[in-house]
């Protein structure tokens, strides 16, 4: 069955860097782009960006160009995101999820806290 | 980026009522939306793509319709399951966009 798991939880202090990771299985990684979403503490869905499932293009929320990379192992099925500069509002649940037509399958979430 | 406006921000209803939601994007996106339910600590959960197609293993109380600018999301026959928090979202157009969510409480 379809799976994507994420890191576990982080606690970052402001202006550090968070790296989320999203291991997927049982399915071809290599078919499918992957798409991060953030949802802060009582708010909507955000979306941050997709990268390909191919050639690594990728496609950034214009209001996280510059602070965010996501990149892909197609070795280990994996996809990573990572947020540099954290600002306490990047407190955040972190989600990947599998871009078919629409999302269908989505990580856990990962939560990633700034604080000082 | 495309807008995408969802109304109403939250609504009342009991078991077994016909609810309705809807979705306006800021600019045409012919069929290009999707809906997902998330409940509180979870995963947003693909209901509809292709704004009226069902995802497999979903209920068919689920329904969507609409194109271009303005589109529906029916539940038949609440459930107790059903409430949750449901968002909409835009595929046409990079930055994909989510509308600001509907949240379904029990009257």
């Amino acid at each position: 069955q379809v799976q994507l798991v994420q890191s576990g939880a982080e606690v970052k202090k402001p202006g550090a860097s968070v790296k989320v990771s999203c291991k997927a299985s049982g399915y071809t990684f290599t078919s499918y782009g992957i798409s991060w979403v953030r949802q802060a503490p009582g708010q909507g869905l955000e979306w941050m960006g997709w990268i390909s499932d191919n050639n690594g293009n990728t496609k950034y929320a214009e209001k996280l160009q510059g602070r965010v990379t996501m990149t892909t192992d197609t070795s280990t099925s994996t996809a990573y995101m990572e947020l540099r500069s954290l600002r306490s509002d990047d407190t955040a649940v972190y989600y990947c999820a599998r871009e078919g037509r629409g999302s269908d399958y989505w990580g856990q979430g990962t939560l990633v806290t700034v604080s000082s | 980026a495309i807008q995408l406006t969802q109304s109403p921000s939250s609504l009342s209803a009991s078991v077994g009522d016909r609810v309705t939601i809807t979705c306006r994007a800021s600019q045409g996106i012919s069929s290009a939306l999707a809906w997902y339910q998330q409940k509180p600590g979870k995963a947003p959960n693909l209901l509809i793509y292709d704004a009226s197609s069902l995802e497999s293993g979903v209920p068919s109380r689920f329904s969507g319709s609409g194109s271009g600018t303005d589109f529906t999301l029916t539940i038949n026959s609440l459930q107790p399951e059903d409430f949750a928090t449901y968002y909409c979202q835009q595929f046409n157009n990079y930055p994909l966009t989510f509308g600001g969510g509907t949240k379904v409480e029990i009257k």
